[in-house]
C-alpha cells in the first residue's frame, strides 16, 4: 500500500530559526514528489516538485532534498517568518499510467511565535 | 493566468439536507478537474476527477456525486448528507495528475 509519512506532526520554533520537516513514503516506483503549503483554511499551494532523478529543489528560503534510495525527502526553511506558519504537505505521485490518485502526507503543522 | 474558484466558501447544513458545490476554472481549456475532501488531522482524500465533459471517476464509496457539464465546471452534491461529510472540500485542476493546481476550498459543517 501507498503510503507517505511525515514528522513531526507539529512544530513550534521562534521567528528566525531554522527547520527541518520530513517526509517518508513507501511509493514504488514513484514519478515526482511535492511539497505544498497550506494556510490555515486555503487551499495548498506547490512550493517545489521534485523528480526521482533530482535531489534537491530550492524557493526562496525553501529547499527539499529527495534520496531515492532511502526514499526520503525533507522541507528546509531558513530563516523562518511568522507567514511561514501553515501546515506543509508532503505528496508522491506513482509512475502507474493512467492512475489519477496522488498519495497525500497528513502534514506538518508549524508554528512560528515572535 | 488560471484561475479556480469555489463557492460557497462556507456552509453550514443539516443532516439530510441536499449539497452542491461548485468549482470553475478560468484561463485553461480541458482540464482535469479533482474533488477532494480534507478531514481534520487527516490528509487530502480523493473523491472524484474528471479528465472531461460527463467523465467522471470516483475513488470512494459514499452519498456524493460529481458531475462536469461544462469543460471548466465541477459539481459535488449530495441528496443527503451525514455527519459523517463535514469537512474541508478542495476542488483542483491540473494538466496531468503530476501537476494540479487548488482553489480556495469549502468549510462544510454538517448539523
Amino acid at each position: 500500500k501507498n503510503q507517505v509519512e511525515q514528522s513531526p506532526q507539529s512544530l513550534i520554533i521562534l521567528e528566525g530559526k531554522n527547520c527541518t520537516l520530513q517526509c517518508n513514503y513507501t511509493v514504488s516506483p514513484f514519478s515526482n514528489l511535492r511539497w505544498y503549503k497550506q494556510d490555515t483554511g486555503r487551499g495548498p499551494v506547490s512550493l517545489t516538485i521534485m523528480t526521482f532523478s533530482e535531489n534537491t529543489k530550492s524557493n526562496g528560503r525553501y529547499t527539499a532534498t529527495l534520496d531515492a534510495d532511502t526514499k526520503q525527502s525533507s522541507l528546509h526553511i531558513t530563516a523562518s517568518q511568522l507567514s511561514d506558519s501553515a501546515s506543509y504537505i508532503c505528496v508522491v505521485s506513482p509512475t502507474n499510467r493512467g492512475n489519477e490518485k496522488l498519495t497525500f502526507g497528513t502534514g506538518t503543522r508549524l508554528t512560528i511565535i515572535p | 493566468s488560471q484561475t479556480i474558484h469555489q463557492w460557497p466558501a462556507t456552509l453550514v447544513q443539516p443532516v439530510g439536507s441536499p449539497l452542491s458545490l461548485e468549482c470553475t476554472v478560468e484561463g485553461t481549456s480541458n482540464p482535469n478537474l479533482y474533488w477532494y475532501r480534507q478531514a481534520a488531522g487527516r490528509g487530502l482524500q480523493l473523491l472524484f476527477y474528471s479528465v472531461g465533459i460527463g467523465q467522471i471517476s470516483s475513488e470512494v464509496p459514499q452519498n456524493l456525486s460529481a458531475s462536469r457539464p461544462q469543460d471548466r465546471q465541477f459539481i459535488l452534491s449530495s441528496k443527503k448528507l451525514l455527519l459523517s461529510d463535514s469537512g474541508f472540500y478542495l476542488c483542483a485542476w491540473g494538466r496531468g495528475r503530476d501537476e494540479q493546481y487548488f482553489g480556495p476550498g469549502t468549510r462544510l459543517t454538517v448539523t
